[in-house]
């Protein structure tokens, strides 16, 4: 049973527009997220994160929105670039586990095109 | 770069053979974690470090995993009799550890094919 869910295994959008990612858990005893991205035979690599006291951060072309009440969250990048073109991967961190164990969505493979 | 390697970058193996994967993570990171990825899914938490001790090793599928970290540094993780369904991305992470949160920063894995 999964508990952190991204639905849309692929996403694609024009450059220059907005990119917008979605995510969503089911464990309310998260108290942490965020958002990794991946290129084909690399690593992951952090992008962005939020606290769940909070709902909103930005940094820079990316925001993440969270929206508690829905257990739901969304990563916003305006404007999109061709670079930006990779696999994204929501994560998040039960505050009752330990700090290691962060759990994945399965990714959404976003497209800029030029 | 001084960023976390990870040897061999692909490994293939036979059904039933033991196969070990290394893990040089960030000098200073007392902390480091191994994932595993199969084909289409998001990386699936197998075990914790922080310095020598596995502070959470809940993500083991099995006893025919093990890792271990002696020094406080390298870590290997370990293999007995791999089956077909052990093939994927192994990867590994680390970071400053501590009692907040600190960013996981990931090597490039390596991809087991068990044959």
């Amino acid at each position: 049973d999964q508990q952190v869910k991204q639905n849309s295994p692929s996403l694609s959008v024009q450059e220059g527009r907005i990119s917008i990612l979605n995510c969503d858990y089911t464990n309310s005893m998260f108290d942490y997220f965020l958002w990794y991205k991946k290129y084909p035979a690399e690593g992951p690599t952090f992008l962005i994160s939020i606290s769940s006291i909070k709902d909103k951060n930005e940094d820079g072309r990316f925001t993440v929105f969270l929206n508690k009440s829905a257990k739901h969250l969304s990563l916003h990048i305006v404007p999109s670039q061709p670079g930006d073109s990779a696999v994204y991967f929501c994560a998040a961190r039960n505050y009752g586990g330990s700090q290691g164990n962060l759990i994945f969505g399965k990714g959404t493979k976003l497209s800029v095109k030029p | 770069g001084a960023g976390v390697s990870q040897t061999p970058s692909n490994k293939v193996t036979e059904k039933g053979k033991y196969v070990e994967l290394r893990c040089d993570p960030i000098s200073g990171h007392t902390a480091l974690y191994w994932y595993r990825q199969s084909l289409g899914q998001g990386p699936e938490f197998l075990i914790y470090f922080q310095g020598t001790g596995a502070a959470d090793d809940s993500g083991l599928p099995n006893d025919r995993f093990f890792a271990v970290r002696p020094e406080g540094s390298v870590s290997t993780l370990k293999i007995q009799r791999t089956e077909r369904g052990d093939s994927a991305v192994y990867l590994c992470a680390s970071s400053l550890g501590g009692s907040s949160y600190n960013e996981q920063f990931f090597g490039p894995g390596t991809r087991l094919t068990v044959l």
